[in-house]
């Protein structure tokens, strides 16, 4: 079956420093899946960060970058430079076209730091 | 601006108790899907429906029901509640696209 994995638990940066979460994918089903990554802000429900739908392709959002890399099979999200208001938990997600059904990660939790 | 909305946005109930949860979309869009939330496990599908009448298994569906009663209602019935089912439960709506639209989430504690 499909799967994601991705940096587990919670991970703590100071304000102004680099992140990245890192997600790698599995996938028997679909050569080249859609590869997402979702956020979750407190008391919110998730929302589309950002969605790459071509290997090779790089997405980028609110200083946020994801690249599809079919050879490593990994699509990790990273910043240069986090700020507080980005402290929420981020998602990485794995989609099968052919029928609509999307994979989660396990989420990982970013505390920012002032 | 896509619409999902979720009822009650809290519920606590007792073992053997039954649960309706709610989620109305205004997109129009073809796909709805319910899903549980629970800390080391990420997001777990539970059902899904391409349209009003239509349901599809998903991954975690045992001890749950849903029926999509029209292109904007999507419902999740658990109908003896137990404490495994204390969790944070999202609906989402989606079209051909796969870009999905979330609600904000129904915490449901079973006592």
């Amino acid at each position: 079956g499909d799967s994601v994995t991705q940096t587990e638990g919670q991970v703590t940066v100071s304000e102004s420093k680099s992140l990245i979460i890192n997600c790698t994918y599995s996938t028997t089903s679909i050569a080249y899946p859609n590869l997402f990554w979702y956020v979750r802000y407190p008391g919110e429900g998730l929302q589309l960060l950002l969605k790459v739908i071509t290997a090779g392709q790089k997405g980028s959002s609110r200083g946020f970058e994801a690249t599809y890399n079919k050879e490593t099979t990994s699509f990790h999200l990273q910043k240069a430079s986090v700020q507080e208001s980005d402290s929420a938990v981020y998602y990485c997600a794995l989609g099968e076209s052919n029928n609509n059904r999307i994979f989660f990660g396990d989420g990982t939790q970013l505390v920012v730091k002032p | 601006e896509a619409a999902v909305t979720q009822s009650p946005r809290n519920k606590v109930t007792v073992t053997g108790g039954n649960v309706t949860l709610s989620c109305r979309q205004t997109n129009s869009h073809n796909y709805m899907y319910w899903y549980r939330q629970d800390t080391g496990h990420g997001l777990r599908l539970i059902h899904y429906s391409y349209g009003a009448g239509n349901l599809q298994i998903g991954d975690v569906p045992d001890g749950y029901k849903a029926t999509r009663t029209t292109q904007e209602d999507f419902f999740l019935l658990l109908e003896l509640a137990s404490p495994s089912q204390t969790s944070l439960y999202f609906c989402a709506s989606s079209d051909a696209g796969e870009t999905l639209y979330f609600g904000s989430g129904t915490r449901l504690t079973v006592l």
